[in-house]
């Protein structure tokens, strides 16, 4: 059971550069989410999708975007990076009982 | 809006001793649930342990317990029997709906 998965694991960018973090869950799960966590900041909701079709802004939505592809994939597109968005960026799906479940990560470097 | 608070960026404990991490938050909702979840090195976050709002009876996951004050706004997390593996981030979270918010964390160092 693979549960929620991630690619990549790391990314350096250069600023200006675009890229997409992939998202893709196997426990039927219907809400989907991004996060990004700082040093200290603990875990800051990017974008969130609470079904298959619909996307809601999060807490700090600036500078991406998102597709809910279908029930198992949500993806993270970041359009013209920048150093501001250096990050680790978890991926996680909600169960019924609202538990999340997380990716292991993407570390993204911006320079 | 909902706030979560973690007022102890770092906590240290001997192993088999007890600790309590504490955890505070803020909302208007009556109906919402709490969250303790583990962040090793790793990075892998991995969920602890869980309570519903409107249960009075305060949640345990085997040497993991909460005491959960609704009135006060508390949801502190007790770990019994420490073991080196403890060794962690742990995040308090809140959420009413779908939004997840979540405090910024305390470091716990193990001691052997």
């Amino acid at each position: 059971n693979a549960g929620v998965t991630q690619t990549p694991k790391f990314q350096v960018l250069k600023t200006g550069q675009s890229m997409t973090l992939q998202c893709a869950q196997d426990m039927n799960h219907n809400s989907m989410y991004w996060y990004r966590q700082d040093p200290g900041m603990g875990l800051r909701l990017i974008y969130y999708s609470a079904s298959e079709g619909t996307t809601d802004k999060g807490e700090v939505p600036n500078g991406y975007n998102v597709s809910r592809l279908n029930k198992r994939e949500f993806s993270l597109r970041l359009e013209s990076a920048a150093p501001s968005q250096t990050s680790v960026y978890f991926c996680a799906s909600s169960s019924e009982a609202y538990e999340q479940y997380f990716g292991p990560g993407t570390r993204l470097t911006v320079t | 809006a909902q706030t979560v608070t973690q007022s102890q960026p770092e906590m240290s404990v001997q192993e088999a001793e007890t600790v309590t991490l504490s955890c505070t938050y803020d909302t208007s909702e009556s109906d919402y649930y709490l969250f303790w979840y583990k962040q090793p090195p790793s990075r892998q976050m991995i969920l602890v342990i869980r309570q519903e709002a409107y249960k009075q009876q305060n949640a345990t996951e085997n040497r993991f317990s909460v005491n959960f004050q609704k009135a006060a706004k508390s949801f502190s997390l007790k770990i019994s029997d420490s073991q080196l593996g403890d060794a962690a981030m742990y995040f308090c979270a809140y959420t009413g709906t779908y939004k997840y918010i979540f405090g910024t964390g305390t470091r716990l160092k193990v001691l052997a």
